[in-house]
């Protein structure tokens, strides 16, 4: 079936740091590919999506590709901030819902 | 324009009690889906509605409904409560298919405790 894995967290960094949060998806077909952001005691908000193979999505200086190759869509930011700290859910479209992964909390420290 | 709105943002309930969310979508936006957040199962496809009929469920017993009124302000029911039962009930609304590039917007959720 569809499913969307996430590496395990908390990951944990200095500001300024390098992010990688990895993501790897099962699914019949190309589904479109989102990353939604948590912030404590808030719902979700999209931070970014890919829609097919090769799309790069970006926003607010994160970014991932969508890899069919490998099935992988890696959340980067190249210079994270105490104000990144989130938990970052990977999700991917099936039949007008959205699965998700487990979700990758992120704590910045200054 | 105003986001979307969940009431309440807390609630505490005992085993057996029913309970209703209700979730408020953007203005203009004809589908509401539910998702069930808790720490072991994460993000949980409930229910999706549009234009007042349920057009998805996801894997819940009966004991989980939901309606969607004319306004496409949408209500979640849970009968029977049970301990697990306890979660974040997130409320996603959005103009039409997502399958459609159409996006979902979320709102707080409603922080339900089962005692």
């Amino acid at each position: 079936g569809n499913s969307v894995t996430q590496m395990e967290g908390p990951v944990t960094l200095s500001e300024e740091a390098f992010l990688t949060i990895n993501c790897t998806y099962t699914a019949t077909g190309y589904p479109s590919l989102f990353w939604y952001v948590q912030y404590p005691g808030e719902g979700l908000q999209l931070l970014l999506k890919a829609t097919k193979a090769d799309d790069k999505g970006s926003n607010k200086g994160f970014e991932a590709t969508y890899r069919k190759e490998t099935t992988s869509f890696h959340l980067e930011k190249g210079s994270v901030q105490v104000s990144d700290s989130a938990v970052y859910f990977c999700a991917l479209i099936k039949t007008d819902k959205l699965i998700f992964g487990t979700g990758t909390r992120l704590q910045v420290f200054p | 324009k105003a986001g979307v709105t969940q009431t309440p943002r807390y609630l505490i309930k005992t085993r057996g009690q029913q309970v209703t969310l209700s979730c408020s979508p953007i203005s203009g936006h004809r589908s509401v889906s539910w998702y069930q957040q808790t720490p072991g199962q994460g993000l949980q496809f409930l229910f999706e509605y549009f234009s007042e009929t349920q057009r998805n469920k996801g894997n819940f017993p009966g004991r989980f409904s939901g309606r969607q009124f004319s306004n496409s302000r949408s209500e979640m029911n849970v009968s029977t409560l049970e301990l697990g039962d306890s979660a974040l009930y997130l409320c996603a609304s959005s103009s039409g298919d997502l399958r459609m590039n159409t996006e979902a917007f979320f709102g707080q959720g409603t922080r339900l405790t089962v005692v």
